[in-house]
């Protein structure tokens, strides 16, 4: 069974401040990483995706990825209360996505 | 406007009935998926279907059913044999040809499901 962590939180952050969320995964063949953010009531939302060892960088999110160390982050930076979400973690399989619990982020303003 | 319909919304059920979920896509797309949110949980896949007329079981497949007779529609059927129904459900899917590694998924709005 592939497994998917995440700390639940929430973390809390002022507003302007980097977030740092982290992933941790299981199946060390996993190749691809998505970050999704789910507001409350809502359905989730792609933010980001990474498929390469590194930094990837799109406006105020950056992924990072460690596959050595089977870990995968996303930095949210100049943190703005509308980030306040849970931000879901997700790893692929063959053909299905593998889903952590998801990391509850409060931007205070 | 191309995208994921989830109807109902709001979905309400007594104890013992069973109850479909309606997904409708426009997209083109080969695969869809059902998943299933609980309050503070992640999400648990239920079904998937990689193309038309075939399907399979994903981790927590007991108590519902699927049917994929159209590439555009994949409905999740809640029976009374699920014991613990009232949920969140989202449908999925992902682009034509893409059902590789590399490929995220599309969700509709969702379906709240409250049985009583």
């Amino acid at each position: 069974q592939k497994e998917v962590e995440q700390n639940s939180g929430p973390l809390s952050v002022p507003e302007g401040a980097i977030a740092s969320l982290n992933c941790t995964y299981s199946d060390r063949g996993s190749q691809s990483f998505f970050w999704y953010r789910q507001y409350s009531g809502k359905s989730p939302e792609l933010i980001m995706f990474i498929y390469s060892n590194g930094d990837k960088e799109d406006g105020r999110f950056t992924a990072q990825l460690n596959k050595a160390s089977q870990y995968v982050s996303l930095l949210i930076r100049d943190s703005q209360p509308s980030d306040s979400a849970t931000y879901l973690c997700a790893v692929s399989g063959y053909s299905t996505l593998t889903f952590g619990k998801g990391t509850m982020l409060l931007v205070s303003p | 406007d191309g995208g994921i319909t989830q109807s109902p919304k709001y979905l309400f059920r007594k104890e013992g009935q069973n109850v479909t979920l309606s997904c409708e896509q426009n997209l083109n797309h080969d695969a869809m998926y059902w998943y299933r949110q609980d309050p503070g949980q992640g999400l648990r896949l239920i079904y998937y279907s990689q193309i038309v007329n075939d399907f399979q079981k994903g981790d927590i497949a007991e108590g519902y059913s699927v049917s994929r007779e159209k590439k555009e529609s994949f409905p999740l059927t809640v029976t009374s044999a699920q014991k613990n129904p009232t949920a969140f459900y989202l449908c999925a899917s992902r682009p034509p040809g893409r059902t590789d590694i590399n490929s995220p998924l599309h969700f509709g709005n969702g379906t709240r499901l409250t049985v009583t």
